[in-house]
């Protein structure tokens, strides 16, 4: 079974700061997502990577495979992206190695 | 297009009754993956469906099912719920299997199990 380590569980930062959270899994992977999560509990997918490096508006999200490692950051972060940020993992293309395997999240608050 | 919806929003039943989920996944969406999330064990899936059929499964319980009709559109159910089947259920589409597609979530169905 793959287990997924985000860290820090919690972030606060001022408006304006570089923000980074971390994800760590310990199995090989077919792809990696990064999940945005507002109160209330909408989901939205961000990212899926399965090598290198993805951009989109502010946000950044870098994975290194051999080191079983991907980051997210937020650049000039701002109050609307108080979230939490989930990193998952798929394990392979078929069989149970498919679904998906969730870190337990990062609470991002953003101050204005 | 539409995106993912889930019905009811909202949902108490009491220990011991069933309940069924309802998904209707985006237009043109073949798969669709259900996932329950609780404070202590976070975000876990559930199943996958794809063109009718089960494509796969995590450990729950037998007490949890499921089904996906020939429009897509697919339900989940819990029969004799326990107190920790509290959760919010999400499920998300995909076009095909979801293995290197994007998935969009719905807004998810809240249980409250008393």
């Amino acid at each position: 079974k793959n287990e997924v380590e985000q860290s820090p569980q919690n972030l606060t930062a001022q408006e304006g700061e570089f923000i980074t959270i971390n994800c760590s899994y310990s199995v090989g992977i077919s792809a990696l997502h990064w999940l945005q999560q507002h109160p209330g509990g909408g989901i939205v997918s961000l990212f899926m990577l399965s090598s290198g490096k993805k951009k989109h508006g502010r946000l950044i999200a870098t994975i290194n495979i051999q080191e079983k490692h991907s980051s997210l950051h937020i650049t000039a972060s701002h109050p609307r992206d108080s979230a939490v940020y989930i990193c998952a993992v798929r394990g392979g293309p078929s069989g149970s190695a498919r679904q998906l395997t969730f870190g337990s999240g990062t609470q991002l608050t953003v101050l204005p | 297009k539409a995106g993912v919806t889930q019905t009811p929003r909202y949902l108490i039943k009491t220990r011991g009754q069933q309940v069924t989920l309802s998904c209707s996944p985006i237009s043109g969406h073949r798969s669709v993956s259900w996932y329950q999330q609780t404070p202590g064990q976070g975000l876990q899936f559930l199943f996958e469906y794809f063109s009718e059929t089960q494509r796969n499964k995590g450990n729950f319980p037998g007490r949890f099912s499921g089904r996906q009709f020939s429009n897509s559109r697919s339900e989940m159910n819990v029969s004799t719920l326990e107190l920790g089947d509290s959760a919010l259920y999400l499920c998300a589409s995909s076009l095909l299997l979801a293995t290197q597609e994007t998935q969009y979530f719905g807004p998810g169905t809240r249980l409250l199990v008393l």
